[in-house]
């Protein structure tokens, strides 16, 4: 099946620098990518996504890049804020998990970042 | 508006007592999915249904019982739990189980098994 690993597991940064997280998939049929970040009591948040045919994708401060040959994908976050501060959870679907017709998300480990003001 | 809502937020059980977990969205979603969740970890993949019919057992123990009353509402009853089943449950929705459907998920239901 689908295995994801996602570095640092934890990030600290001051208010105002950029903050990467990266994630590597082992299954090259993954095609969709999302982000979630979980703030303290709360459910995982959709902040940005990426489908297998595009290499980037930007939102404001937020952007993801996928390099599909080499199976990572990244997120980047600029001009933190401590707002920003959360576990974020990078995830891959596998279009066919276990042989079935249904599309697994896999997640990582999670990133926790810390925004210092 | 892709807001999925779970009731009730924290729920505080006995081993032998019978408690359910709601879950609700009106996105018009025909996927909905149980995951659980212990203190930092990813979400675990519980349950899938598809149209209102079960697609997908993680293997999860039968003291865990899903139900899919109707498109929109999505329930995991619990019976005879154990300690080790304190966790974030949480409920997510996507369009459908097909490819590259975002899930959403709703604020979880922070459960602790005395």
């Amino acid at each position: 099946g689908e295995n994801v690993e996602q570095h640092p597991s934890t990030l600290s940064v001051q208010e105002g620098d950029s903050a990467v997280i990266k994630c590597t998939y082992s299954d090259s049929a993954s095609n969709y990518f999302p982000w979630y970040k979980q703030e303290l009591g709360k459910g995982p948040q959709l902040i940005i996504d990426i489908r297998s045919n595009v290499g980037e994708k930007k939102d404001q401060r937020i952007a993801v890049t996928l390099n599909k040959t080499a199976k990572h994908f990244s997120l980047h976050i600029t001009e933190t804020q401590p707002e920003d501060s959360a576990v974020y959870f990078c995830a891959a679907l596998d279009p066919n998990a276990g042989g079935t017709s249904y599309g697994k998300l896999t997640f990582g480990q999670g990133t926790i970042l810390t925004v210092h003001p | 508006d892709t807001e999925v809502t779970q009731t009730p937020k924290h729920l505080v059980m006995g081993m032998t007592n019978k408690k359910s977990l709601k879950c609700e969205q009106h996105m018009g979603h025909r996927a909905m999915y149980w995951y659980k969740q212990k203190a930092k970890k990813p979400p675990e993949l519980m349950f899938v249904y598809s149209y209102e019919k079960l697609s997908i057992n993680e293997s999860v123990p039968s003291r865990f019982s899903p139900e899919c009353p109707n498109s929109s509402l999505l329930n995991l009853h619990l019976h005879a739990l154990q300690p080790e089943d304190s966790a974030l449950y949480l409920c997510a929705s996507s369009q459908d189980v097909s490819l590259q459907e975002t899930q959403y998920f709703g604020p979880g239901t922070r459960l602790l098994v005395l």
